[in-house]
C-alpha cells in the first residue's frame, strides 16, 4: 500500500564513500522529486524529473547525481561523501505541478 | 524569487486551546499554489492541504482550518481545540501554478517551519 518508498531509512557511512539513496512510488505519477532536510529542519529542492527527463537541477554539487530508470523511481547517488552531506534526503512524487506526496525520509550520517 | 516566511518558530501550548500558525509568502508569479505539510516526531512529511491562488475561500477541515489572505500575502492555519497529537513541525510552502510557467514551476519552496508543541 506504500504510495512513495525509500530505502534505506537509515544510512550510516565513512567520509569520501559512495552512496545510493533508492526511491519508489506506486502513485502513477509523472514527476519524482529530492529533496534535503537540513539539521535545522529547512527542507530545499534539489533535483526534479518529469517523465525521465531532468526539469528542475538546483545549485547542488555535481558528487550529486540522480538517475531516474523509468517513471516510478528516481534514485540519488552521491560520490565522495563529506560530513556536510548528512541530512535527511526526502523523495517526493507529483502528477504535474500538483501535490507533492512525500517518502518516509532518508537519514545518512557521514562519519 | 520566491520565499515562505514563518516567524514562529515555536508555539508551546496546553490542550484544547486554539492556536494559529502564520505564514507569509512571497512570488512574482500571478498564479501559484499553497501548501501545508505536518512533520510529527516520527520525520515523515505529511500533505494537509493545497490552496490556489485563484481560490480565497477559506478552508476548514475537522479541526483543522486555513485563512488565505491574498491582499496581506499570508496563509494561516489554526488548529482548535488542540491535541498531544497535534505536536510536530508544520511547513508552509509555495509552488507556481502550471498557468504560470517560469522556474518555480513543481517547486516547492518552503518556509522554516514551526515547531508545535502541545501540552496535556
Amino acid at each position: 500500500d506504500t504510495a512513495v518508498s525509500q530505502t534505506p531509512k537509515y544510512l550510516v557511512t565513512q567520509m569520501g564513500n559512495d552512496k545510493s539513496i533508492k526511491c519508489e512510488q506506486n502513485l502513477g505519477h509523472d514527476t519524482m522529486y529530492w529533496y534535503k532536510q537540513d539539521s535545522k529542519k529547512f527542507l530545499k529542492i534539489m533535483f526534479s524529473y518529469n517523465n525521465k527527463e531532468l526539469i528542475i537541477n538546483e545549485t547542488v554539487p555535481n558528487r550529486f547525481s540522480p538517475k531516474s530508470p523509468d517513471k516510478a523511481h528516481l534514485n540519488l547517488h552521491i560520490n565522495s561523501l563529506e560530513l556536510g552531506d548528512s541530512a535527511v534526503y526526502f523523495c517526493a512524487s507529483s502528477w504535474g505541478a500538483n501535490t507533492q506526496y512525500f517518502g518516509p525520509g532518508t537519514r545518512l550520517t557521514v562519519l | 524569487a520566491q520565499k515562505v516566511t514563518q516567524a514562529q518558530t515555536e508555539i508551546s501550548v496546553v490542550e484544547k486551546e486554539d492556536v494559529t500558525l502564520d505564514c507569509v509568502y512571497e512570488t512574482r508569479d500571478t498564479t501559484y499554489y499553497l501548501f501545508w505539510y505536518k512533520q510529527p516526531p516520527s520525520g515523515e512529511l505529511v500533505f494537509l492541504i493545497r490552496r490556489n491562488s485563484f481560490d480565497e475561500q477559506n478552508e476548514i477541515s475537522g479541526r483543522y482550518s486555513w485563512n488565505f489572505q491574498k491582499s496581506t500575502s499570508s496563509f494561516n492555519f489554526t488548529i482548535t481545540a488542540s491535541q498531544v497529537v497535534d505536536s510536530a513541525v508544520y511547513f508552509c510552502a509555495l509552488s507556481g501554478s502550471p498557468y504560470a510557467g517560469g522556474t518555480s514551476y513543481g517547486k516547492l519552496t518552503f518556509g522554516q517551519g514551526t515547531i508545535l508543541t502541545v501540552h496535556p
